[in-house]
């Protein structure tokens, strides 16, 4: 079974410009969570989504955005990046999300703004 | 507010000798706690949980154990191997939204030959 893939492995932005990630889930899970990682706050929620619905958020401004379509795959959005969101962004999926189940993590996205 | 904290940013012990990982927490609303192990370049990898009707989970080398009274939950490695190397991190999750963790600022572990 494949694991969670996120593309592009890296990305160089400057400051203002927008970028869009890619989350694939494994198989069958209809829930993806995205998070930020920096050495500073370690891994934040940003959103999770579950059959094409934002679940819960994150408190994170509104410049980032996610949407899921109906296989399941995530796309997540930051419009007029700053340099502050230099991170590694990690996807995670799960069958249901709940019921304490496991996440599956990506290796992840890693984002520079200069 | 960091509701989950690690306090120790890292860790060095010989092979072979117990690794211990501390973890605190201050939102007594978390019900479910997991411990993830990182790799450089990867993305978090599961290692063993703990909910908290329970004081402790063993998997193999590794226990989870919880003490809820003090908010205070730690990771045994024993023994420990150069292989276990890593970044692990302590999260926590409320009402069984795992979806929605938690997370420490994580302890990098090395364990030396």
């Amino acid at each position: 079974k494949a694991g969670v893939t996120q593309t592009p492995r890296y990305l160089i932005k400057t400051r203002g410009q927008q970028v869009t990630l890619s989350c694939s889930p494994i198989s069958g899970h209809r829930s993806v969570s995205w998070y930020q990682q920096t050495p500073g706050q370690g891994l934040q929620f940003l959103f999770e989504y579950f059959s094409e619905t934002q679940r819960n958020k994150g408190n994170f401004p509104g410049r980032f955005s996610g949407r899921q379509f109906s296989n399941s795959r995530s796309e997540m959005n930051v419009s007029t990046l700053e340099l502050g969101d230099s991170a590694l962004y990690l996807c995670a999926s799960s069958s249901t999300g709940i019921a304490n189940e496991k996440l599956f993590f990506g290796s992840g996205t890693q984002l520079s703004v200069l | 507010d960091q509701q989950v904290k690690q306090n120790s940013p890292s860790l060095s012990v010989q092979e072979g000798r117990i690794s211990i990982l501390n973890c605190d927490y201050t939102n007594s609303m978390f019900d479910y706690f997991l411990w993830y192990k990182k790799y450089p370049a990867e993305g978090p990898t599961f290692l063993i949980s703990i909910s908290s009707i329970k004081d402790k989970n063993e998997d193999g080398r590794f226990t989870v154990f919880l003490n809820k009274s003090a908010k205070h939950l730690s990771l045994h490695i024993v023994p420990s191997q150069p292989g276990d190397s890593a970044v692990y991190f302590c999260a926590a999750s409320v009402g069984g939204s795992n979806y929605k963790l938690t997370f420490g600022k994580g302890t990098l572990l090395t364990v030396n030959p």
